[in-house]
């Protein structure tokens, strides 16, 4: 069974510019789960996507947004970047919600913003 | 807002010997606890969680144990082999309000040969 993918793996922009990530789950996974990675705040938990419909948030400005598509393989789009946004952006998958399954990586993409 | 404290956040052992790392959670509510493994260039890898309704969990060389009065939650890598160096997130699932992951800040172990 495949594991959880991510396109691109390294992604080079500049301040002001938007970028946006692909993350495809693991074959049957409907949720997904968006995370960034900086050395200093450790993993910082982005929103999660359920059937479609984003279920949870966390703290970040508007300018992080996502979405899920019908089979499940979810976007996150970052407008206007800035240098603080240089970081892992790693997704997750679970079977059904992160409340009751638990949730599987993939490799990350690896942002820098110059 | 909630938190999970991680600790040490280096540990260097031999070959062998055992190495425990402790996670300190805030949320009283969190009922889920998870340890990642993370190796350079990858993403985070699970290694091994227990529930909130168990004290202690063990997968060969791996243990996890949970004290849910204290709410500290602790990895215990036995027998460390070279291939254990890696960064090690332990995890709280907060279920206040927004069901969310917390992670620790990692704790880098190395093992000595």
């Amino acid at each position: 069974k495949a594991g959880v993918t991510q396109t691109p793996r390294y992604l080079i922009k500049t301040r002001g510019q938007q970028v946006t990530l692909s993350c495809s789950p693991i074959s049957g996974h409907r949720s997904v789960s968006w995370y960034q990675q900086t050395p200093g705040q450790g993993l910082q938990f982005l929103f999660e996507y359920f059937s479609e419909t984003q279920r949870n948030k966390g703290n970040f400005p508007g300018r992080f947004s996502g979405r899920q598509f019908s089979n499940s393989r979810s976007e996150m789009n970052v407008s206007t970047l800035e240098l603080g946004d240089s970081a892992l952006y790693l997704c997750a998958s679970s079977l059904g919600t992160v409340s009751y399954n638990e949730q599987f990586f993939g490799p990350g993409t690896r942002l820098t913003v110059l | 807002g909630e938190n999970v404290e991680q600790h040490p956040s280096t540990l260097s052992v031999q070959e062998g010997d055992s190495a425990v790392i402790k996670c300190t959670y805030s949320d009283s509510a969190s009922n889920y606890f998870p340890w990642y493994k993370q190796e350079l260039g990858k993403g985070p890898q699970l290694i091994i969680d227990i529930r909130s309704n168990v004290g202690e969990k063990k997968d060969q060389r791996i243990a996890v144990t949970l004290n849910k009065t204290a709410k500290h939650f602790s990895l215990h890598i036995t027998e460390t082999q070279p291939e254990d160096s890696a960064v090690y997130f332990c995890a709280a699932l907060t279920t206040s309000g927004t069901y969310k992951y917390i992670f620790g800040t990692g704790t880098r172990l190395k093992v000595l040969a």
